[in-house]
């Protein structure tokens, strides 16, 4: 079956400039989370969804970065303003439930110039 | 504050050659130790889920161990197609995954 999809692969763009990313989780998967992967970092947690609504926002760095999901299925991570700082993969993964494993998609490569 | 510690950042092998990975954990509640196979330019693949101390996951030439502290994942007699990163995460409270900064496996035929 079709696993979590990630749009686009690969974006480049201006300091300064807003970007939307997004993400297709498994088709019946409830849970919802965004990571980020930076050059020689671990993936650090940004924000998870249950359902429509994000119990867990911790891990958001700024306020520049928001995201949201709708009908429970597709999810956007918006930054806004961006930093050249905020050039990293960013992956997307979904569950089927809060305790089921994680499933990843293979992520969107954000450069800022 | 929730830690996850892998070593050795790197590991060569010749095919054949059986080794271990380790992954060092400190979290608040334990509610899941999770290891996944990384390929360049790919998202993390799930590999096991481990929950409690003794507990143990097999499959092909992967073992996944876990103790109160530690968790191994080891590769025997690796073939270069195991070549990847071996990422670790522990889960506590919330739904969230701490992961470690991964093993980079190279695996030479």
């Amino acid at each position: 079956g079709a696993g979590v999809s990630q749009s686009p692969s690969n974006k480049v763009t201006e300091k300064g400039k807003d970007v939307e990313l997004r993400c297709d989780p498994i088709s019946g998967h409830t849970a919802l989370y965004w990571y980020r992967q930076s050059l020689g970092q671990g993936l650090e947690f940004l924000i998870y969804f249950q359902g429509n609504s994000a119990p867990d926002k911790s891990g958001l760095p700024s306020d520049r970065f928001s995201a949201e999901r709708t009908g429970g299925s597709v999810s956007t991570l918006t930054i806004q303003r961006t930093q050249q700082e905020d050039s990293a993969v960013y992956l997307c993964a979904s569950s089927f439930g809060e305790q089921q494993p994680q499933h990843f998609g293979d992520g969107t490569r954000l450069s800022i110039l | 504050e929730d830690q996850v510690t892998q070593s050795p950042e790197a590991l060569r092998l010749q095919e054949g050659e059986s080794s271990s990975l380790n992954c060092s954990y400190t979290v608040s509640g334990l509610r899941g130790l999770f290891w996944y196979r990384q390929d360049p330019g790919k998202g993390p693949e799930f590999l096991f889920t481990l929950y409690s101390a003794g507990e143990e996951k097999e499959k092909e030439r992967l073992k996944a161990t876990l103790t109160k502290k530690e968790s191994f994942l080891h590769i025997t007699a690796p073939k270069p197609e195991d070549s990847a990163t071996y990422l670790c995460a522990a889960r506590s409270g919330f739904q969230k995954l701490v992961f470690g900064t991964g093993t980079r496996l190279l695996v030479s035929p």
